[in-house]
């Protein structure tokens, strides 16, 4: 399996301050995911990478900007937190050949709040 | 657009007791679908996946999930659930060339009682 490593586990901040979660893989693999879990809403993708300097939108993108400068390294900010950014947030690799995405790898998660 | 409905959201089942959940997807070719499990405080694990071929498919844990096309579904299945099934279960679809739209459902919640 894919070492995903998600820091930190837990972050309470300020509404207003910007905020960076990182997630460090060390399998090489090329595309990267984060997401976000909140009740009632399942999981839905924030950004996605499919290479370094490589990124585009996920379907709740706003708010959020992403930075891949490293394979291993993806990283989520939150460009100045609001209450509703309150969550817990996946990152995650794909198994996959091109494209094609066999199944995901998931990090352990960053619960992040907001107050 | 894709989407995935898991119409139960939480469901009890006694140990021993065999166990369906339910999924129904909704996309327009043959679809890559996926369930995984959750945990209390864990990421997301993937149990099993569909792409093609056997419309049955074995998964980890003693799961299997079965591609019913005519009614879009991908139910998940196991016949005798232990203790430490108590999770929660994610149906997943995702478009056979497209890396980045995996569509996730809502979650059912498992409970076993003794």
């Amino acid at each position: 399996d894919a070492g995903i490593t998600q820091s930190p586990r837990h972050k309470v901040t300020e509404t207003g301050t910007p905020v960076t979660l990182r997630c460090h893989q060390t399998e090489n693999h090329r595309y990267m995911y984060w997401y976000r879990q909140d009740p009632g809403h399942g999981l839905r993708l924030i950004h996605y990478s499919y290479g370094v300097k490589d990124t585009d939108k996920g379907e709740v993108s706003d708010g959020y900007s992403v930075s891949r400068s490293k394979t291993e390294d993806f990283l989520l900010t939150l460009e100045s937190a609001t209450s509703s950014q309150t969550s817990v947030y996946f990152c995650a690799i794909s198994e996959g050949q091109g494209k094609a995405n066999y199944g995901y790898t998931f990090g352990s998660g960053t619960r992040l709040t907001v107050v | 657009a894709q989407s995935v409905t898991q119409p139960d959201i939480h469901i009890t089942v006694s140990e021993g007791a065999s166990l369906e959940l339910r999924c129904n997807y909704s996309y327009g070719a043959t679809p890559y679908l996926f369930w995984y499990v959750q945990s209390p405080g864990q990421g997301l694990q993937l149990l099993l996946k569909y792409f093609s071929g056997d419309t049955l498919v074995q998964g980890i844990k003693g799961f299997e999930a079965e591609f019913k096309r005519s009614q879009s579904s991908f139910n998940l299945r196991k016949p005798s659930v232990h203790w430490s099934d108590a999770a929660e279960y994610f149906c997943a679809v995702g478009p056979s060339g497209g890396y980045q739209k995996v569509t996730f459902g809502i979650g059912t919640k498992l409970q076993v009682i003794p």
